[in-house]
């Protein structure tokens, strides 16, 4: 089966610029995740979703950084306006809808703030 | 909120030798343990997960244990080899939300 697609993988900016980063799940996976890894760290959840709902979105810095996931299926990740300490891969996840489920990652996106 | 903890941080074991991560966590209705493996600039892979209704996993060199009364499970790596050497990572799930550990790094000395 086709495996989680991210893009860009690569993405440099300058602080206070915006930049957005896109994932597609694997077909038929309920459940997407966007964690921040920050080098040294371990992966950090910014939101969840169940379909096109959020199911925890507790970590995620609301006052600039925004996510969806338009008709359930692919999802983007805004960061608006970018600061230096947002430097990190960021990895899209997908899985299935039960309890039981095995999170498979994307390649992710190294996120440089300059 | 569900919290987890890992130990140890680095774990430097000679090849061959058996090497062991814990992790505990705090809430007792988590009920699904996945641990991935993490090779360096590689994304996170599953290895293997138990699911609280048991005690103890195993898949060729490696296996978990859950101690659900002490709140701890434990991975084991039999005859570690160099293809070994990467980050691990711990979980735990409750309400369907995977709460991580901060990671060991594990390097296989030859």
């Amino acid at each position: 089966e086709a495996g989680v697609a991210q893009s860009p993988r690569y993405k440099i900016i300058e602080k206070r610029q915006s930049v957005a980063f896109w994932c597609n799940p694997i077909s038929g996976h309920a459940t997407l995740y966007w964690y921040q890894q920050i080098l040294g760290q371990g992966p950090k959840l910014l939101i969840q979703f169940q379909n096109n709902g959020v199911v925890d979105d507790s970590q995620l810095p609301k006052d600039r950084f925004s996510a969806e996931r338009l008709k359930g299926v692919d999802s983007t990740l805004k960061i608006q306006p970018a600061k230096l300490e947002d430097s990190a891969v960021y990895l899209c996840a997908s899985g299935g809808s039960g309890v039981f489920t095995e999170a498979f990652f994307g390649q992710g996106t190294r996120l440089t703030v300059v | 909120g569900e919290n987890v903890e890992q130990h140890p941080s680095t774990l430097s074991v000679q090849e061959g030798d058996s090497a062991v991560i814990k992790c505990t966590y705090s809430d007792s209705a988590s009920n699904y343990f996945p641990w991935y493996k993490q090779e360096l600039g590689k994304r996170p892979q599953l290895i293997i997960d138990i699911r609280s209704n048991v005690g103890e996993k195993k898949d060729q060199r490696i296996a978990v244990t859950l101690n659900k009364t002490a709140k701890h499970f434990s991975l084991h790596i039999t005859e570690t080899q160099p293809e070994d050497s990467a980050v691990y990572f711990c979980a735990a799930s409750i309400n369907y939300q995977l709460i991580w550990g901060a990671g060991t790094k594990l390097i296989i000395k030859p």
